[in-house]
């Protein structure tokens, strides 16, 4: 069964700690991943779509990079705007609908 | 246009109530979709509709019922709602089906 899991579940940073989320992948045919941002009461934001092992993105103090089997979303020198939940979704092959993970609920205390 | 309109951004209806939710994108995506979304949740995919046709529906409570009346269109029926179908309702498109997803800022529905 195609499974995506994230970690942490939750995570609070003190603004400018660097951090990691983590998005692990069990599929049988990944096409890309993505990443978005939602805020509460609000709908996703695409942030970053990656294809291939390897690949790394960037947008102003977050990065998301790609293995064959996880994905990282690196966020650097957090601000209190950045709080917020992100999630990743997986595009399979020959799908029509993406596969989410949980999210990760994260928070940046000034 | 990059954007998914979504009306009404709250509803508050009763169980014996009938509303629409409307969705719009003029993105000349072929593929759009109704997800539900409970809080600390992720969404969840109700309906997918491809080339304007139902394509998945994801065992939805017939009390929920989409219509697609043209490309740039996307409604979901709501009639005799219980309080647990209480949650922000998002729209999204895709380019086809499968693809990067393009979300609207989704109605906050609330069942009494």
């Amino acid at each position: 069964e195609d499974q995506v899991t994230q970690s942490p579940e939750a995570l609070r940073l003190q603004e400018g700690e660097s951090s990691s989320l983590n998005c692990s992948y069990t599929v049988s045919g990944l096409r890309g991943l993505f990443w978005y941002r939602q805020d509460p009461g609000k709908g996703p934001e695409f942030l970053f779509t990656l294809y291939s092992a390897g690949e790394e993105k960037e947008k102003e103090r977050l990065k998301a990079t790609l293995t064959k089997k996880e994905s990282f979303l690196h966020i650097t020198a957090p601000k209190p705007e950045d709080s917020a939940t992100y999630l990743c979704a997986v595009q399979l092959q020959g799908a029509q609908k993406l596969v989410f993970g949980q999210g990760t609920r994260l928070t940046i205390n000034p | 246009d990059t954007e998914v309109t979504q009306t009404p951004k709250h509803l508050v209806m009763g169980m014996t109530n009938k509303k629409s939710l409307k969705c719009e994108q003029h993105m000349g995506h072929r593929a759009m979709y109704w997800y539900k979304q409970k809080a600390k949740k992720p969404p969840e995919l109700m309906f997918v509709y491809s080339y304007e046709k139902l394509s998945i529906n994801e065992s939805v409570p017939s009390r929920f019922s989409p219509e697609c009346p043209n490309s740039s269109l996307l409604n979901l029926h709501l009639h005799a709602l219980q309080p647990e179908d209480s949650a922000l309702y998002l729209c999204a498109s895709s380019r086809e089906a499968g693809e990067k997803l393009f979300f609207g800022s989704g109605t906050q529905l609330s069942v009494l």
